[in-house]
């Protein structure tokens, strides 16, 4: 089955500057890959998400990049505000086993603080 | 005009008991799921359901059986409560077949003592 790496699993940076947390997902077949941000005692919700047709996508201080060849996809937050201080956690999506479904198989997390 | 909910939010019980939790969303959507999250975060999923037929069953203790009586709820009944069970169990409903946004309900936290 599919298995998703995530680094750093702790990332401390001052307001203003760049985040970037990195994943790599072991299932060729997989083709989407969502990232999704949850504050603490709150649900995850999707930020930003990208598909294997695309290498790169971008949502004002966000961004994903894709490098299918290398199985590895980027979160990139410029700018970072205070309120961006969350767990993030990136995401793969490839087949369950046996059926045309997809199945999500979640990275470890990154606990982003983020130091005014 | 929540999407997904569930109930409750809380559930604190002793350990060997039963307990459920249950899910619904009014999104539309046909595809619902559970997830389970652990004291050090990590999401796993444990059971997807689409159109109210199982199409994921991680390996999952057979303790846990989820059911859905329509696309709009499912519902997670575990049996014979352990101390391991202790974590945060997310409901999530995606429209298709996961190659898209899944909605997460806001949680239960389950403490087994």
């Amino acid at each position: 089955g599919e298995n998703v790496e995530q680094h750093p699993s702790t990332l401390s940076v001052q307001e203003g500057d760049s985040a970037v947390i990195k994943c790599t997902y072991s299932d060729s077949a997989s083709n989407y890959f969502p990232w999704y941000k949850q504050e603490l005692g709150k649900r995850p919700q999707l930020i930003i998400d990208i598909r294997s047709n695309v290498g790169e996508k971008k949502d004002q201080r966000i961004a994903v990049t894709l490098n299918k060849t290398a199985k590895h996809f980027s979160l990139h937050i410029t700018e970072t505000q205070p309120e961006d201080s969350a767990v993030y956690f990136c995401a793969a999506s490839g087949l369950a086993g046996g059926t045309s479904y997809g199945k999500l198989t979640f990275g470890q997390g990154t606990i982003l603080t983020v130091h005014p | 005009d929540t999407a997904v909910s569930q109930t409750p939010k809380y559930l604190v019980t002793q350990m060997g008991n039963d307990k459920s939790i249950k899910c619904e969303q009014n999104l539309g959507h046909d595809t619902m799921y559970w997830y389970k999250q652990d004291s050090k975060k990590f999401l796993k999923i444990m059971f997807s359901y689409n159109n109210k037929e199982l199409i994921i069953n991680e390996t999952v203790p057979n303790r846990f059986s989820p059911k859905s009586p329509d696309k709009a709820h499912l519902n997670l009944h575990i049996n014979s409560l352990e101390l391991g069970d202790s974590a945060v169990y997310f409901c999530a409903s995606s429209q298709g077949r996961a190659w898209g946004e899944q909605y997460f309900g806001p949680g239960t936290r389950l403490t087994v003592t």
